[in-house]
């Protein structure tokens, strides 16, 4: 198993530009989100998806897209990056709560992002 | 609305001594998670309570709950150079089963020689 698996590793972003991040993830997790990790923080909910064809918005949405087309993969859209987007990206799976005993959510390497 | 902090923010200690994090919540919530994140990594789940009074041990990580008080610590004992890392905990949003997780801003860890 690879588990989760983000592409790219960096990526630097002039403003406006859009780009996808992509996540995958081959455990048959239901449960998949999308994450931002700035310096002091913790981790921020950005979107997540409880299903193919299911998604909903987190605690800092605005300025990202997300779609769920299979149970394999979830990719995170910025539509026109802004410097306020430069964090480090990490997507999650895990089974459905409810479903697992412990639920708990497996991460992927990562994606740091800089937006100049 | 559910928040989570953690205290202290930044530990220095050194090897062989015992220090212990902790973590509150303001809401209820059905488990509590705790994760360890090294430099430029990703996050690996060390801990997950379910219950009150639960304890879970390895190695020289202990982790306990407490949801009366809201309230969950990480004992290190005896700690080594190898535990130093960041630790977060992170809370179940909401009562009654969930996977949306609420994260504490995490505890930098570092145990020199």
């Amino acid at each position: 198993n690879a588990g989760v698996t983000q592409t790219p590793k960096f990526q630097v972003l002039k403003t406006g530009q859009s780009m996808t991040l992509q996540c995958a993830q081959d455990m048959n997790h239901e449960y998949m989100s999308w994450y931002r990790q700035d310096p002091g923080m913790g981790l921020r909910l950005i979107h997540y998806s409880v299903g193919a064809g299911i998604t909903d918005q987190g605690e800092v949405p605005n300025g990202y897209n997300v779609s769920r087309s299979t149970t394999e993969d979830f990719p995170l859209r910025l539509l026109s990056a802004a410097p306020s987007q430069t964090s480090v990206y990490f997507c999650a799976s895990s089974p459905l709560a409810g479903q697992g005993v412990y639920n708990e959510q497996y991460f992927g390497p990562g994606t740091r992002l800089t937006v100049t | 609305e559910l928040k989570v902090e953690q205290n202290p923010l930044f530990l220095s200690m050194q090897e062989g001594k015992n220090y212990t994090i902790y973590c509150n919540y303001s809401t209820t919530s059905d488990r509590l998670y705790w994760y360890r994140q090294d430099p430029g990594k990703s996050l690996e789940s060390l801990f997950v309570l379910l219950s009150n009074g639960a304890v879970k041990q390895e190695g020289r990580l202990m982790a306990s709950l407490d949801t009366k008080a809201r309230l969950s610590t990480l004992h290190i004992t005896a700690a080594v150079h190898d535990l130093s890392a960041t630790y977060f905990c992170a809370v179940g949003r909401g009562g009654g089963a969930t996977n949306k997780l609420i994260f504490g801003t995490g505890t930098l860890l570092a145990v020199q020689p």
